[in-house]
């Protein structure tokens, strides 16, 4: 069966632009994780959805950072204004539903280079 | 303190050794503890739950320890193919599922 994917799975962007990065989940999860992993580090929590909605939002970084989710399926996290440090792997989780005990499956990231 | 932390290694190990990895945690209230394994350039995946009673799978044991706020993984008889990177995870009870990654520890198993 189709795993999590993300779209796309590598942009170079400059300074000052706005990009969109996508995440379609596994069918049927209803729990959306984003994530940020910078060379060499672990995986920064940005937010997460239950369904369409958002409880936590507590790591995005800075208000550049935005997120949404429709239909209780695809998400898009949008970055404006984009700054060199927002250069890292993003990476996109689902699960069957959020909460205690269950596996998050990740996709395959979305590598942004910002010059 | 950072919510969660790893000794980043790295562990360097022969094949058929014994390789133990820690990792502390902060919110004493904490709900649900994870390992994940993520090799070198790809995305990570569930190694193994972590429950109370401690649990094993094959070669790989979890244990967790509240009292403490650490929880642990053994691996036995490494392989050359458990080369990689492992994750410890916890869900901090912040009234949501907030999930912590620790930013792992680096293992390599030589020939």
């Amino acid at each position: 069966g189709a795993g999590v994917s993300q779209s796309p799975s590598n942009k170079v962007t400059e300074k000052g632009k706005d990009v969109e990065l996508r995440c379609d989940p596994i069918s049927g999860h209803t729990a959306l994780y984003w994530y940020r992993q910078s060379l060499g580090q672990g995986l920064e929590f940005l937010i997460y959805f239950q369904g369409n909605s958002a409880p936590d939002k507590s790591g995005l970084p800075s208000d550049r950072f935005s997120a949404e989710r429709t239909g209780g399926s695809v998400s898009t996290l949008t970055i404006q204004r984009t700054q060199q440090e927002d250069s890292a792997v993003y990476l996109c989780a689902s699960s069957l539903v959020p909460g205690v005990g269950y596996e998050q499956f990740f996709g395959p990231g979305t590598r942004l280079t910002v010059l | 303190r950072k919510e969660v932390e790893q000794d980043p290694g790295p562990f360097n190990v022969p094949e058929g050794a014994t390789v133990a990895f820690n990792c502390t945690y902060s919110n004493s209230a904490s709900q649900s503890f994870f390992w994940y394994r993520q090799d070198c350039r790809k995305e990570p995946k569930l190694l193994m739950s972590v429950y109370s009673s401690g649990n094993e799978d094959g070669r790989f044991t979890a244990q967790l320890n509240r009292a403490s706020q650490y929880i642990s993984l053994l691996i036995r008889d490494s392989k050359l193919s458990d080369s990689a990177t492992y994750l410890c995870v916890v869900t901090p009870n912040t009234g949501g599922f907030k999930t912590i990654f620790g930013a792992g520890t680096r293992l390599f198993v030589k020939a």
